[in-house]
């Protein structure tokens, strides 16, 4: 299957700043990359799909200009959570979909706004 | 109504149990269904498909009935390392890439 990673595993930070979380394919190219957050106890939502030269599209209420998605090459999107409140803490999790169905999932980043 | 639900748990059993999972989704054009592994803050990883014919997996064994709109997950001779909460997984109408997630049953295994 295929290997993702994502930058940082974890970080905390003061409320009204910006967070920026990478996610690396590190074996297939990636045209089509997924970007879902998990709250304790709850599913994994999806937030959005990112698209490689192109705009991310979004999930019925995520904001697109709080949580900015940038897909600019076969291998990494990004995403920034802008001005982060401590209600946005939580767990961003990154997938790559090649054929078929299956998603490969990154580690996750667990974000915490103080 | 969740468009994907799963009894919470947590489920409590010895080693060697047989545990079995149920799982309900509403939309009755969902394609394709999974079941997932959640670790302890940690990414799901796949565990299995699901197909109508059912499918094993060595000690897993996965149904689906698409009539009832039912996924079921069985375990047999539960491990130690069984432990984790389990996410039933379907793919939206039109859109087969996109996942929708259950909240997951938790299982835990003891000695």
């Amino acid at each position: 299957g295929a290997v993702v990673s994502q930058h940082p595993s974890w970080v905390i930070c003061k409320s009204g700043t910006s967070v920026k979380i990478e996610c690396r394919s590190l074996d297939f190219q990636a045209t089509t990359m997924f970007w879902y957050r998990q709250f304790p106890k709850q599913s994994l939502m999806l937030m959005a799909t990112s698209n490689e030269g192109s705009k991310a599209t979004y999930e019925q209420g995520v904001e697109k200009d709080k949580f900015l998605i940038n897909h600019a090459s076969l291998t990494l999107s990004t995403l920034t959570v802008t001005s982060a409140h401590p209600e946005d803490s939580s767990f961003y999790i990154c997938s790559l979909g090649l054929a078929g169905d299956e998603q490969f999932f990154g580690p996750g980043t667990r974000l915490t706004v103080l | 109504r969740k468009e994907v639900e799963q009894d919470p748990g947590p489920f409590n059993v010895p080693e060697g149990a047989t545990v079995a999972f149920n799982c309900t989704y509403s939309n009755s054009a969902s394609q394709s269904f999974f079941w997932y592994r959640q670790d302890c803050r940690k990414e799901p990883k796949l565990l299995m498909s699901v197909y109508s014919s059912g499918n094993e997996d060595g000690r897993f064994t996965a149904q689906l009935n698409r009539a009832s709109q039912y996924i079921s997950l069985l375990i047999r001779d539960s491990k130690l390392s069984d432990s984790a909460t389990y996410l039933c997984v379907v793919t939206r109408t039109g859109t087969a890439s996109k996942l929708t997630f259950g909240t997951g049953t938790r299982l835990q295994v003891t000695l």
